[in-house]
């Protein structure tokens, strides 16, 4: 099956920093690629929609200055989260789709000190 | 707007006893359903998905779920649960698979 990869995996930085979280689809083109938020022990909240060689479509909701959303290519997203505040720790994890059907990234975890 | 609701937030079971997960889903008309794992710390892994078709859908690991329109449900279920089974359960919904919707999980304890 298609395969997503997310780096890092685990990141900690310090308050005011900017974070960049790469999404890549392995073994297949993906001109749509979705950005999720997860909160310890809660549900996958969609931030955005990223398409390829245009801008991302936000939810509402999500600051879309402080989450940059950049897919500059049909394997690559990008989520850059913007001077990062401890209450933006969380877990970020990427979608891709292909044929129809999302295939999930294994999400980075932040920590915002 | 789509939504998607699993009504039980934990669930525990004993080692080789029957599982029925809970999701009902909101949408006017009959959006993709899916149902995912996840264990601590990980990515989601899709279990089964319905698109159209036979309404009972067989998915990996020994699970299945059957879409009832009628009661706007997709249960997903297993005969006999094994102690790996326990994770993070999540059900979801798209139309047209865009925009996924996920329902809040349901975190099923396996008992020995």
């Amino acid at each position: 099956g298609a395969v997503v990869s997310q780096h890092p995996s685990r990141v900690i930085c310090k308050s005011g920093t900017s974070v960049k979280i790469e999404c890549r689809s392995l073994d297949f083109q993906a001109t749509t690629m979705f950005w999720y938020r997860q909160f310890p022990k809660q549900s996958l909240m969609l931030m955005a929609t990223s398409n390829e060689g245009s801008k991302a479509t936000y939810e509402q909701g999500v600051e879309k200055d402080k989450f940059l959303i950049n897919h500059a290519s049909l394997t690559l997203s990008t989520l850059t989260v913007t001077s990062a505040h401890p209450e933006d720790s969380s877990f970020y994890i990427c979608s891709a789709r292909s044929l129809g059907e999302q295939f999930f990234g294994p999400g980075t975890r932040l920590t915002v000190l | 707007a789509q939504s998607v609701t699993q009504p039980d937030i934990h669930i525990t079971v004993s080692e080789g006893a029957s599982l029925e997960l809970r999701c009902n889903y909101s949408y006017g008309a009959t959006p993709y359903l899916f149902w995912y794992v996840q264990s601590p710390g990980q990515g989601l892994q899709l279990l089964l998905k319905y698109f159209s078709g036979d309404t009972l859908v067989q998915g990996i690991k020994g699970f299945e779920a059957e879409f009832k329109r009628s009661q706007s449900s997709f249960n997903l279920r297993k005969p006999s649960v094994h102690w790996s089974d326990a994770a993070e359960y999540f059900c979801a919904s798209s139309y047209n698979n865009n925009d996924m919707r996920f329902g809040a999980g349901t975190r099923l304890t396996v008992k020995p």
